[in-house]
């Protein structure tokens, strides 16, 4: 079993949607938790950074955190066709290993116009 | 602006050549940085990390003698892919953390094909 479940999609959406992004996790130990965005053939992209269990807004973007389910999402309101990218969350267990994240497979987000 | 710079960003080698990347900081310093590789339509999955001065540490079923990791200087590492297969054939990136943590920029990363 992997450590970071994260569905690979694709998701497509009407342009002014919102995009609902999950993934799960099985090390409890895991208490930072971070969305990249990545275009294809690039590399990612910081969105969001949490720490622990909680909400966190920037924007249109929403991350979520529930640390009791291991689960985390990430909501983006008034979609743009602008969005569409791999959206990729990754977790690392504390700082001294701060670099070492665990990524899930990344999910293709399609913006329709 | 770009945080780490990469280079190159794409490469083309014969099988059993070696190929070498270069990961730069960009007005900063960077103790540490990590090397991911990252296979089409699959997750970043960490290398090693190589620390400035200091031998790189190699994550599980990495092959250090064939991935030679330099960090000669506090704002560039090199990853060197010695021997390389078609199998190597993968999208190599590194990251660094700036602000001692606060969060991770990853590089543009290196497209590398073999032949």
């Amino acid at each position: 079993q992997k450590e970071v479940e994260q569905d690979p999609g694709p998701l497509s959406v009407p342009e002014g949607a919102i995009v609902s992004l999950n993934c799960t996790y099985s090390n409890s130990a895991f208490q930072y938790f971070m969305w990249y965005r990545q275009y294809s053939r690039k590399g990612p992209e910081l969105l969001m950074y949490t720490y622990s269990s909680g909400n966190k807004e920037d924007g249109r973007f929403t991350a979520q955190v529930d640390k009791s389910s291991k689960y985390i999402s990430l909501f983006i309101r008034d979609s743009q066709p602008s969005d569409s990218a791999t959206y990729l969350c990754a977790m690392s267990p504390s700082t001294d290993s701060w670099g070492k994240l665990q990524f899930g497979a990344g999910t293709q987000v399609v913006v329709t116009p | 602006g770009a945080v780490v710079s990469q280079h190159p960003s794409r490469v083309i080698c014969k099988s059993g050549t070696s190929v070498k990347i270069e990961c730069r900081s960009l007005d900063f310093q960077a103790t540490t940085m990590f090397w991911y590789r990252q296979f089409p339509k699959q997750s970043l999955m960490l290398m090693a990390t190589s620390n400035e001065g200091s031998k790189a540490t190699y994550e599980q079923g990495v092959e250090k003698d064939k991935f030679l990791i330099n960090h000669a200087s506090l704002t560039l590492s090199t990853l060197t892919v010695t021997s390389a297969h078609p199998e190597d054939s993968s999208f190599y990136i590194c990251s660094t953390d700036r602000d001692s943590g606060n969060t991770i920029y990853f590089g543009e990363g290196s497209w590398l094909t073999v032949v």
